[in-house]
């Protein structure tokens, strides 16, 4: 399976956007990436996936790099809400998601 | 609103008894599955099913069982019940094939074996 690779932690203020990144370097034409988020003492959730175009929903949006060689969720304006540990994540098929460690979301009031 | 649902939430038992956690979803899932996390770390797939009486292993060895009677239901069983056993356990269900579905995941199962 292709690796992706996050930033363990980042930071937020409140009300502000954030940029959170994945590489996944050796995405294959057919990966789509897929991104969760687990809040606290909760199971994940999902929040957007794409294949090639940038995407959008009410919760977030998904930039995609030409080359598809990385990505980035952007969160508009945070709340406390979203702190959580957000995973990029890629498949190609297999139907069995594997999550690595994800990136842990801090927002600063 | 995801309709999957996990039970008991937590569950503290003794060393050498049987558990079964259940798992049941209302969206008419084909799909399902079950993570074992430990707290802060990676979820690990440990058990998936792609329908009635089709269950495989998942990437993370697990000494539990599973079975697939029902389509709502996934329920996981252990059958000697050990201190390494103690973790927390995430049942998850999709429509389509993950590449374009979504997993709705339940709200977990901690289970602490003394």
């Amino acid at each position: 399976d292709a690796k992706t690779t996050q930033p363990n932690s980042m930071e937020s203020n409140e009300e502000e956007p954030v940029h959170l990144p994945c590489n996944h370097s050796t995405i294959s034409g057919t990966d789509y990436i897929h991104w969760y988020r687990q809040l606290p003492s909760q199971g994940p959730e999902y929040v957007i996936h794409g294949l090639t175009s940038n995407v959008n929903n009410r919760m977030a949006s998904l930039a995609i790099a030409e080359d598809r060689k990385s990505s980035t969720l952007i969160l508009h304006r945070t709340t406390l809400r979203d702190a959580a540990v957000y995973y990029c994540i890629l498949n190609f098929g297999n139907e069995k998601l594997t999550f690595g460690t994800g990136t842990r979301l801090t927002i600063i009031p | 609103e995801a309709d999957i649902y996990q039970t008991p939430r937590y569950l503290v038992i003794g060393t050498g008894k049987k558990i079964t956690l259940e798992c049941s979803q209302t969206m008419g899932h084909d799909k399902m599955y079950w993570y074992q996390q430990d707290p802060g770390m990676e979820l690990h797939l440990i058990h998936y099913s792609y329908g009635v009486n089709s269950t495989e292993k998942g990437d993370l060895s697990s000494e539990s069982t599973v079975s697939r009677i029902r389509t709502e239901h996934f329920p996981l069983t252990l059958e000697s019940a050990r201190p390494s056993h103690t973790s927390q356990y995430l049942c998850a269900s999709s429509e389509l094939g993950t590449n374009t579905g979504e997993l709705f995941f339940g709200e977990g199962s901690r289970l602490t074996v003394l």
